[in-house]
């Protein structure tokens, strides 16, 4: 059973343009991380936020959390035709210590 | 090189053959995994190890056995592979003492067709 839900499926914008993606989740959690996946490769570790933060900032990226809400958002500012691929939730649940992924949401940045 | 390497990186096979998909990390993590990769839904957990004595099956285990051969290998096989097991697998590994968060470093993935 997945976890997580990116909302959008699929999100294309302009260059330059802001990229907002949502993830939602349906337990507690430990902590939640963001993953990018370039077209049919490994997925990379973007950003990773525990449930005690609200906020949290890597370069472009921005990442909130709402426990209240089991929401997280991720921005990616000033985007570039590199940010192109599927970016994907992932929860630590406090019971135990595998991720929970999320569908995914597929970006594309049209130059 | 690569932290995390997978071999083969593409196979095609045909429904009934056993078939073995390697996995193996210069990391010095004691945590592996194996996903399964299908268009939409996100990644699905078969098996992960702890470490060389402990092996768990994930969600979708059916169908597939594990072997880890030592800290730094981690086999998936399907010993009689059908055609929905087409998908993309993905080795992953991760230290638990390593800020706590579990953060997951992936291989490049095998993708794997069976006719």
């Amino acid at each position: 059973s997945q976890q997580g839900e990116e909302d959008p499926q699929a999100l294309s914008i302009q260059e330059g343009e802001n990229a907002t993606m949502n993830c939602s989740y349906k337990t507690s959690i430990n902590n939640l991380q963001w993953y990018r996946q370039n077209s049919g490769r490994g997925l990379v570790h973007l950003i990773l936020i525990r449930s005690n933060e609200r906020e949290k900032h890597s370069g472009r990226l921005r990442v909130t959390l709402d426990t209240s809400k089991k929401s997280s958002s991720l921005l990616i500012t000033a985007s570039r035709a590199a940010d192109t691929a599927s970016y994907f939730c992932a929860t630590i649940m406090d019971s135990n210590y595998q991720l929970i992924w999320g569908a995914g949401t597929k970006l594309i940045i049209k130059p | 090189d690569a932290d995390v390497t997978q071999t083969p990186r593409n196979r095609i096979t045909k429904t009934g053959k056993r078939i073995m998909l390697e996995c193996s990390q210069t990391k010095g993590h004691d945590r592996m995994y194996w996903y399964r990769q299908d268009p939409g839904l996100g990644l699905r957990l078969i098996y992960y190890s702890f470490d060389v004595k402990d092996i768990n099956k994930g969600e979708i285990s059916d169908g597939y056995s594990v072997s880890r051969q030592a800290q730094a290998k981690f086999s998936l096989s399907l010993e009689s592979a059908i055609p929905n097991q087409t998908a993309l697998y993905f080795c992953a590994t991760s230290d638990p003492l390593a800020g706590g968060g579990h953060e997951q470093f992936f291989g490049p993935g095998t993708r794997l067709t069976v006719l």
